[in-house]
């Protein structure tokens, strides 16, 4: 079946600092792939996406690119802020059949410090 | 865009004593519908989705049920709660509507079972 593999955590950074989080996944088809925050106390927001091969997707400063040589979808961004503190998910949906539910990585929760 | 609303946010139940989350989707027809959880340290796990009325997939054994009476409700139950069931329970859709195709979650439930 499909699986997701995530970077542990917990991250801590310094504010401004680097942030790469590794997202690594295993589809039997052409899945689209996805980042997912969680801010405290709150469901689950949709990050960025990227529907096929070599597409990249980017918000707030986020970017990942879709790897299929590499089955990887690695989430960066260049200085990150005391609010990006959340929980972050990798997730996968196949493009085909009629339940799409997506399947989660474990998480990986960034703390950004001042 | 579609809204979901799910309550309660925070539920402290006995062992033993049953259980009924709620979920009910605004602003579109016909989604898809999922269960989610995440257990303390871990990932979100599906635990059931729905792709209509009365249609309801069972991704794993549980000591939980669900059913979806309404086009845009979906409710998880249990008759006995356990211990391990205490977690963060996340509902959420998925249409199809061109416009605003997508997933949406809801703010989530926080269980713990005493």
């Amino acid at each position: 079946g499909d699986s997701v593999t995530q970077m542990e955590g917990p991250v801590t950074l310094s504010e401004e600092a680097f942030l790469t989080i590794n997202c690594t996944y295993t589809a039997t088809g052409y899945p689209s792939l996805f980042w997912y925050v969680q801010y405290p106390g709150e469901g689950l927001q949709l990050l960025l996406k990227a529907t096929k091969a070599d597409d990249k997707g980017s918000n707030k400063g986020f970017e990942a690119t879709y790897r299929k040589e590499t089955t990887s979808f690695h989430l960066e961004k260049g200085s990150v802020q005391v609010s990006d503190s959340a929980v972050y998910f990798c997730a996968l949906t196949e493009s085909s059949g009629s339940a799409r539910q997506l399947t989660f990585g474990s998480g990986t929760q960034l703390t950004v410090l001042p | 865009s579609q809204t979901i609303h799910q309550w309660p946010a925070t539920l402290v139940q006995p062992v033993g004593s049953p259980l009924s989350l709620e979920c009910t989707v605004e602003g579109t027809s016909n989604p898809n519908l999922y269960w989610y959880r995440q257990a303390a340290g871990r990932g979100l796990q599906l635990l059931f989705y729905s792709v209509g009325i009365g249609q309801i997939s069972s991704e794993v054994p549980q000591n939980l049920s669900a059913s979806r009476p309404q086009d845009r409700q979906f409710i998880l139950s249990s008759k006995k709660l356990l211990l391990s069931d205490s977690g963060f329970y996340l509902c959420a859709c998925y249409t199809r509507d061109r416009v605003v195709r997508g997933y949406t979650f809801g703010s989530g439930t926080r269980l713990t079972v005493v």
